[in-house]
């Protein structure tokens, strides 16, 4: 089934540098990729998306990548702030496009 | 907080005993899905539902059932064959299956002593 990989597991920035965080997936039929943000102690909640006929989206301050060939997509955040630290999911949807498949997370702190 | 609800928040059983978690939605989503959520795993798919009447396995099904007899509703039951069922669990839904965004429920924690 599809497999996704999330690096790193931890990242520790400080406030104003820039994060990145890159996931790979395995199924090259996933067409549909999102980022979900979860704050201790609270669901996970969508936060920038992007699908397979897109290479790059940004709001605001964050920004998605992918790239299809090399199967991997990432995550920045540029001029980082305190309350952006959480834990960081990425997704792809699986082969037959039923449902999402999870990376492992990362734990982004960002220190002031 | 509305849309999607799961209770309770916290569930303490004792091992060995079924227990069933709730999820119910209000969003008019045809599509249901469960996770479980561990310390460094991520999310792990149990079991996902398209329609009412039809729910498919995930990659860690084993020990877990599922029901979906309404649209708004796709309770979990943790079996005494799940193995080690201490855990945080998510229900999730979307308008339809797969490649849209998926709307989580706060969690329940369960503990199994």
């Amino acid at each position: 089934g599809e497999n996704v990989e999330q690096h790193p597991s931890t990242l520790s920035v400080q406030e104003g540098d820039s994060a990145v965080i890159k996931c790979t997936y395995s199924d090259s039929a996933s067409n549909y990729f999102p980022w979900y943000k979860q704050e201790l102690g609270k669901r996970p909640q969508l936060i920038i998306d992007i699908r397979s006929n897109v290479g790059e989206k940004k709001d605001q301050r964050i920004a998605v990548t992918l790239n299809k060939t090399a199967k991997h997509f990432s995550l920045h955040i540029t001029e980082t702030q305190p309350e952006d630290s959480a834990v960081y999911f990425c997704a792809a949807s699986n082969q037959a496009g039923t449902a999402l498949i999870f990376g492992k997370g990362t734990t982004l702190s960002v220190s002031s | 907080d509305g849309g999607i609800t799961q209770s309770p928040k916290y569930l303490f059983r004792k091992e060995g005993q079924n227990v069933t978690l709730s999820c119910e939605q209000n969003l008019n989503h045809d599509a249901m899905y469960w996770y479980r959520q561990d310390p460094g795993q991520g999310l792990r798919l149990i079991y996902y539902s398209q329609i009412v009447n039809d729910f498919q396995k995930g990659d860690i099904a084993e020990g877990y059932s599922v029901s979906r007899e309404k649209k708004e509703s796709f309770p979990l039951t943790v079996t005494s064959a799940q193995k080690n069922p201490t855990a945080f669990y998510l229900c999730a839904s979307s308008i339809r299956v797969g490649s849209t965004e998926a709307f989580f429920g706060q969690g329940t924690r369960l503990t199994v002593v």
